[in-house]
């Protein structure tokens, strides 16, 4: 199974500035058609994951413009450019590409 | 709009069984894979087992093969997972969700606790 590698696992953040979380997969994430399969997720406390981003850097409808993914192959992204209160919660880096999907361990965002 | 509704988590005791359902609309059921996905408490996810959508394969993560089974009738847009041989560590969450380039769409979990 592909091993996804997230660092930092918690990140200390102040409002309004900007905050990265990494995530590096045990073997490259480019799919059969030329895609890559990377999403991210966030879990706001006491809810189910809501995805952010999908296929490294395309934001899912609603979410707002402060969130953005980046990278390629084994290495990617997320950037939240302000930290706003309501970014508070645990943010997963998910791959697509290699059955099974396979999950980061989380990093848990708090202000 | 999506929803995904699960439910029939409850308290069941080690070596006892539980179905777990997951009631889809808002999108043509059939035409989706679906897995369903855990988590126990305070813990990361896991993903548990996969069903494409004309239900004519499975799949199942190595710590739940031989004990669970999921299934879905397209006709009452619903998934299932039936599970059975439940241990301690089955005890979680569990979601399902829809396979969109990646998950695209959860729904809010059912709770199963394992517990004499």
């Amino acid at each position: 199974d592909v091993v996804m590698t997230q660092s930092p696992l918690s990140l200390p953040v102040t409002l309004g500035q900007p905050a990265s979380i990494s995530c590096r997969s045990s073997q490259s994430l480019v799919y059969s058609d030329g895609s890559t399969q990377l999403n991210w997720f966030q879990q706001r406390p006491g809810h189910s994951p809501r995805r952010l981003i999908y296929e490294v850097s395309n934001r899912d409808s609603g979410v707002p413009d402060r969130f953005s993914g980046s990278g390629s192959g084994t290495d990617f992204t997320l950037t939240i450019s302000r930290v706003e209160t309501e970014d508070v919660g645990v943010y997963y880096c998910i791959q697509a590409s290699h059955w099974p999907f396979t999950f980061g361990q989380g990093t848990k965002l708090e202000i | 709009e999506v929803q995904l509704v699960e439910s029939g988590g409850d308290l069941v005791q080690p070596g006892g069984s539980l179905r777990l359902s997951c009631a889809a609309s808002g999108f043509t059921f059939s035409s989706f894979s679906m897995h369903w996905v855990r988590q126990a408490p305070g813990k990361g996810l896991e993903y548990v087992s996969a069903i494409t959508g004309n239900g004519d394969n499975t799949f199942y993560a190595n710590s739940v093969k031989g004990r669970f089974t999921i299934s879905r009738d397209n006709s009452k847009n619903t998934l299932y997972l039936q599970m059975g041989s439940l241990r301690d560590e089955d005890m979680a969450v569990y979601y399902c969700a829809r396979v969109g380039r990646g998950y695209d769409y959860w729904g809010q979990g059912t709770l199963v606790t394992v517990s004499s």
